[in-house]
């Protein structure tokens, strides 16, 4: 299965400020199948990102995905309140499915 | 909107099975597969198997073959997950997640999670 590795696992910053968050497969992500979603606390994971850079369905366009191959990055520009939470990466092109695991996104 | 539904929390004994069920609400959900996501308190993310209800065949992760039971019934739309021989390692929020199936095998909709705790 492939392993994913996910940097830095804490991520401490201010409201307003950018958020870089990194995913690294030990193989490389078939067609970059690459999704990252939010897990606010007591809720259920929310899909941000698909196919490694594109947004779902209704979310703010200050959340982009890049990257392919091994290597990819979730960027939040101007983090907002609703923001800080747990960010997780999934490859979904080799079964089984496997996650990263997770980087925390808090209020410094 | 669809709205994945799931049944409430369960505390069982060691040893014992827990059954745990994800439906739709506004919609169905026998065409797309069904998976089982577990999360251990203050852990990250892990998928146990799948289902597509109206074929009926189930797909598990190695790790829970043989532990894990995934069901449906496409008549009420309804998806089971049956997990046996309960250790205290199986406490966990347990997720059904939607995926919509080729290309798309990520999970774009998820249930709000049924909590099992095992415990003597």
């Amino acid at each position: 299965e492939i392993v994913l590795t996910q940097s830095p696992g804490t991520l401490s910053l201010s409201p307003g400020e950018r958020a870089s968050l990194s995913c690294r497969a030990r193989q490389s992500v078939t067609s970059n199948y690459l999704a990252w979603y939010q897990q606010r606390p007591g809720q259920a994971p929310r899909l941000l990102i698909y196919g490694a850079s594109s947004r779902a369905t209704g979310i703010p366009d200050r959340f982009s995905g890049s990257g392919s191959g091994t290597d990819f990055t979730l960027t939040i520009n101007k983090l907002e309140p609703e923001d800080f939470a747990v960010y997780y990466c999934q490859q979904y092109g080799s079964s089984p499915v496997t996650f990263g695991p997770g980087t925390k996104v808090d209020i410094k | 909107q669809v709205q994945l539904v799931q049944s409430g929390a369960e505390v069982k004994k060691p040893g014992s099975s827990v059954k745990v069920s994800c439906t739709a609400s506004g919609g169905t959900i026998n065409t797309y597969t069904i998976n089982w996501v577990r999360q251990a308190p203050g852990q990250g993310l892990e998928w146990m198997g799948g289902i597509i209800p109206i074929f009926g065949t189930a797909k598990y992760a190695q790790k829970f073959q043989g532990r894990v039971t995934i069901t449906a019934d496409a008549s009420t739309g309804t998806v089971y997950m049956e997990l046996s021989s309960l250790k205290s390692e199986d406490t966990a929020v347990y997720f059904c997640a939607r995926e919509l199936g080729l290309p798309d095998w990520y999970f774009d909709l998820w249930g709000r999670g049924t909590l099992v705790t095992v415990s003597s």
